[in-house]
């Protein structure tokens, strides 16, 4: 069974330009959550969607948006991007809201914004 | 917004020490999942506890759903320098299944 996959790996823009991210679930799940981790810190939540609405939204601007397909994979855009963006971007893929929901991550996008 | 109490921040530790992390929270939760991340990698499932009380081991960890579900805590029995990375712990909210996560405890293996 293919693991959560994210693209691309790695990225490097420039201040004011936009980026998309994308991230395959594992198959059969249908939540997918998004995470930005900065050099030593925690995860920060960003979203979560299932069957292809937003359910849960984090404290980020709204430069940061997202969206899921109709086969579950998500993607998520930052516009406008400053410095303070540059972070290993996180997707984790689960079964779906309700109980026992474990969560699987990809191994991220590290996107750097110069 | 809610949030996991994870301690200790980091710990430094000689190869063959155990060691013990803990999460609490004022909330009840009805998972609770344990995580190990390595550096530019994604986090790694090790432990999902689903019942209050409920003991598990997975190799040399073993972690703990405590019995209010309000916390939990993972060992590390006999560390190797493998065992360095950043763990995190991860509770489920009974009310929604909102997932929330800990800060993270950075383990640090000295030679």
């Amino acid at each position: 069974k293919a693991g959560v996959t994210q693209t691309p790996r790695y990225l490097i823009k420039t201040r004011g330009q936009q980026v998309t991210l994308s991230c395959s679930p594992i198959s059969g799940h249908r939540s997918v959550s998004w995470y930005q981790q900065t050099p030593g810190q925690g995860l920060q939540f960003l979203f979560e969607y299932f069957s292809e609405t937003q359910r849960n939204k984090g404290n980020f601007p709204g430069r940061f948006s997202g969206r899921q397909f109709s086969n579950s994979r998500s993607e998520m855009n930052v516009s406008t991007l400053e410095l303070g963006d540059s972070a290993l971007y996180l997707c984790a893929s689960s079964l779906g809201p309700g109980q026992h929901t474990e969560a699987f991550f990809g191994q991220g996008t590290r996107l750097t914004v110069v | 917004g809610q949030q996991l109490n994870q301690s200790p921040q980091s710990m430094f530790i000689q190869e063959g020490e155990d060691v013990s992390m803990n999460c609490t929270s004022s909330s009840i939760f009805n998972t609770w999942l344990w995580y190990k991340q390595e550096p530019g990698e994604g986090p790694v499932l090790l432990i999902a506890l689903y019942k209050a009380g409920e003991l598990t081991s997975n190799g040399r960890l073993t972690a703990q759903f405590g019995i209010t579900r309000k916390d939990s805590f993972l060992n590390i029995s006999a560390s190797i320098p493998s065992d360095v990375g950043i763990y995190f712990c991860a509770g489920q909210l009974d009310s929604n299944y909102q997932l929330i996560w800990g800060a993270g405890t950075k383990l640090i293996i000295k030679p």
